[in-house]
């Protein structure tokens, strides 16, 4: 099945800096979403864009899709430590919704 | 308040002892999905419904059965639980290619 997969694995900035997270996946797609965690608790939705969409704006949130290299971004500007989480990319295409693996983003203060 | 209820949210029990974990949307949805969350291998999914009557296997549906009798809920069945089936258990549903709404999680321990 298509799966998104998130690079890093892990990230560690401080407090203030900027953070980026990508995502790759390998087949045709309708849209492209991203999720949070945080520890052990339930996934919340952030942003969804679409296969005809190029970038997305939400707060502090800004996703760009790339569908002829077939990758994304979530850049988090000035990360604060309460955004320390999981972040999941999800891709959706003729299947159900199908997850990454995750990057795990430390802030510290 | 629109939510994803799911129980237990904790539990321990042994191999082979029937157990039914519950989930309840109450946001008229027609996907629900059940995931389950191992370290290192992310979310995978175990079996989704897009509507009442109508279930699908995801990736790892061994060992496990749903049943989808009304739109609001959508349990997940382990008839013989394993040990290999501890995990950690989400459910989740939305509209059709709408973004999910996920259960708080039930943490499963197998004996």
């Amino acid at each position: 099945s298509q799966q998104g997969e998130e690079d890093p694995q892990a990230l560690s900035i401080q407090e203030g800096e900027n953070a980026t997270m990508n995502c790759s996946y390998k087949t045709s797609i309708n849209n492209l979403q991203w999720y949070r965690q945080n520890s052990g608790r339930g996934l919340v939705h952030l942003i969804l864009i679409r296969s005809n969409e190029r970038e997305k704006h939400s707060g502090r949130l800004r996703v760009t899709l790339d569908t002829s290299k077939k990758s994304s971004s979530l850049l988090i500007t000035a990360s604060r430590a309460a955004d320390t989480a999981s972040y999941f990319c999800a891709t959706r295409g003729n299947t159900p919704l199908v997850f990454g693996k995750g990057t795990r983003l430390s802030v510290i203060a | 308040e629109a939510q994803v209820t799911q129980n237990p949210r904790y539990l321990i029990t042994v191999t082979g002892k029937k157990l039914t974990v519950t989930c309840s949307q109450n946001m008229n949805h027609e996907y629900m999905s059940w995931y389950r969350q191992d370290p290192g291998l992310g979310l995978r999914q175990i079996y989704y419904s897009m509507n009442v009557e109508v279930t699908d296997k995801g990736d790892v549906p061994e060992g496990y059965k749903v049943s989808r009798k009304e739109k609001r809920n959508f349990p997940l069945i382990l008839e013989s639980p394993s040990p290999n089936q501890t995990s950690l258990y989400f459910c989740a549903s939305s509209l059709i290619a709408g973004e999910l709404f996920f259960g708080e999680g039930s943490r499963l321990t197998v004996l």
